[in-house]
């Protein structure tokens, strides 16, 4: 069983399209993350969002925009894409503060 | 602004020698610090936590190591097995929030 699944798990596309990663999580947690590994691999936060609720919305272009249907999944949607979004997307989630569970990633490559 | 620092990207290490990997963090604030393994491909897997409350924390083969006044924490692995090559990422929090920031990470190579 798949703790916190992600689709696709790679996405090529062409500068300027729309495209969306979806998120979900079946451990029951109430917490979720996307976070981004750039060329530099450092992982960083981008959004969280608890219980639908977003908590954390760091400094990211408002081209990215998430998603919460509900606690257990987590989308993350893209305009207008650039080359400077070519990176790893890893989705994670969490039930409080500390361990957080991460997804498999997924590989953006914008050409 | 890298609050958590691994200074050594890469590590090589023989089979049934001590790993050793090591994380500096500049935000005095944390309080909760996080270890991560990572296989390519893979999201990363949570290894150890330590709380600023302790100095040790020892689960089977891996330890981590906390020095608050010099805001460094350290991994140990003993013994290092070739399973252990993977990318190991340094995390820190404070615990009250659920915000982690990660350190660059640290390729760890076993050779036989």
């Amino acid at each position: 069983d798949t703790a916190v699944s992600q689709t696709p798990k790679y996405l090529v596309t062409q500068m300027g399209n729309d495209k969306s990663i979806k998120c979900e999580q079946n451990l029951g947690h109430d917490t979720m993350y996307w976070y981004k590994q750039d060329s530099k691999k450092f992982l960083k936060i981008m959004f969280s969002y608890n219980n639908k609720e977003l908590i954390i919305n760091e400094t990211v272009p408002n081209r990215f925009s998430p998603k919460s249907p509900d606690k257990a999944h987590l989308n993350l949607h893209i305009n207008s894409l650039e080359l400077g979004d070519s990176a790893v997307y890893f989705c994670a989630s969490s039930q409080t503060h500390g361990q957080q569970y991460f997804g498999p990633g997924t590989r953006l490559t914008v050409t | 602004d890298q609050q958590v620092k691994q200074n050594s990207p890469s590590l090589s290490v023989q089979e049934g020698r001590i790993s050793i990997l090591n994380c500096d963090y500049t935000n005095s604030m944390f309080d909760y610090f996080l270890w991560y393994k990572k296989y390519p491909a893979e999201g990363p897997t949570f290894l150890i936590s330590i709380s600023s409350i302790k100095d040790k924390n020892e689960d089977g083969r891996f330890t981590v190591f906390l020095n608050k006044s010099a805001k460094h924490l350290s991994l140990h692995i003993v013994p290092s097995q070739p399973g252990d090559s993977a990318v190991y990422f340094c995390a820190a929090s404070v615990i009250s929030d659920y915000k982690l920031s990660f350190g660059a990470g640290t390729t760890v190579t076993v050779r036989a």
